[in-house]
């Protein structure tokens, strides 16, 4: 079946910091990818997308690319901030009608000043 | 606008006892999705509405799990016979039925302990 692997955490870093977190996925078919991130004490609230293999999603500074041949997703940010603390979530939709999300085990990551 | 609702936020269950967690979506919104989320984990799949339709349920891990959706809006979760195995934080999803990508809008959960 469908399923994600995300590097598990905590990971701790320095603001200013580069950030990467791996994501490699396995599914049928063409499927959509997604990074969700949930702040503290809040919900899960989508980051970025990418619906197409190359497609690069980005947001608030976030990028990642979908790469159809290694099958990945990684996220990366150049220069973190402290209120980039939270935990982040990998996720894939395997159906093109849109249908349910298969999440990765949550990356949490930790930003000192 | 308003996002998408669930009650009551926690909850807690003595092992026997049924509960029933509420989902208010965002109006206007077709599709209706359930996750649960156990303690350090990701969410995972439970059950899928269109409308009043429940198209999946395939994520459900036993038959003590029932939601439904009657009319097409609000949607209930209930839990029968709750077990000490079922404390997680209940996650209810909404989406526009014909949004290409697929965004899910999330509540912000019910956690259920179960004693």
């Amino acid at each position: 079946g469908d399923s994600v692997t995300q590097m598990e955490g905590p990971v701790t870093l320095s603001e200013e910091a580069f950030l990467t977190i791996n994501c490699t996925y396995t599914a049928t078919g063409y499927p959509s990818l997604f990074w969700y991130v949930q702040y503290p004490g809040e919900g899960l609230q989508l980051l970025l997308k990418a619906t197409k293999a190359d497609d690069k999603g980005s947001n608030k500074g976030f990028e990642a690319t979908y790469r159809k041949e290694t099958t990945s997703f990684h996220l990366e940010k150049g220069s973190v901030q402290v209120s980039d603390s939270a935990v982040y979530f990998c996720a894939l939709s395997a159906d093109a009608a849109g249908n349910k999300l298969t999440f990765g085990g949550g990356t949490r990551v930790l930003v000192k000043p | 606008g308003a996002g998408v609702s669930q009650s009551p936020r926690y909850k807690v269950a003595k092992r026997g006892q049924d509960v029933a967690l509420r989902c208010d979506p965002i109006s206007g919104h077709v599709s209706l999705f359930w996750y649960q989320q156990a303690l350090g984990q990701g969410p995972e799949f439970l059950t899928y509405f269109q409308n009043e339709a429940q198209l999946d349920k395939s994520g459900l891990p036993s038959d003590r799990f029932f939601a439904e959706r009657p009319e097409g809006s609000v949607s209930t979760l209930k839990i029968q016979r709750t077990q000490q195995e079922d404390s997680a934080v209940y996650l209810c999803a909404s989406t526009v039925e014909r949004d290409p990508y697929n965004e899910q809008f999330f509540g912000p959960g019910t956690r259920l302990t179960v004693l």
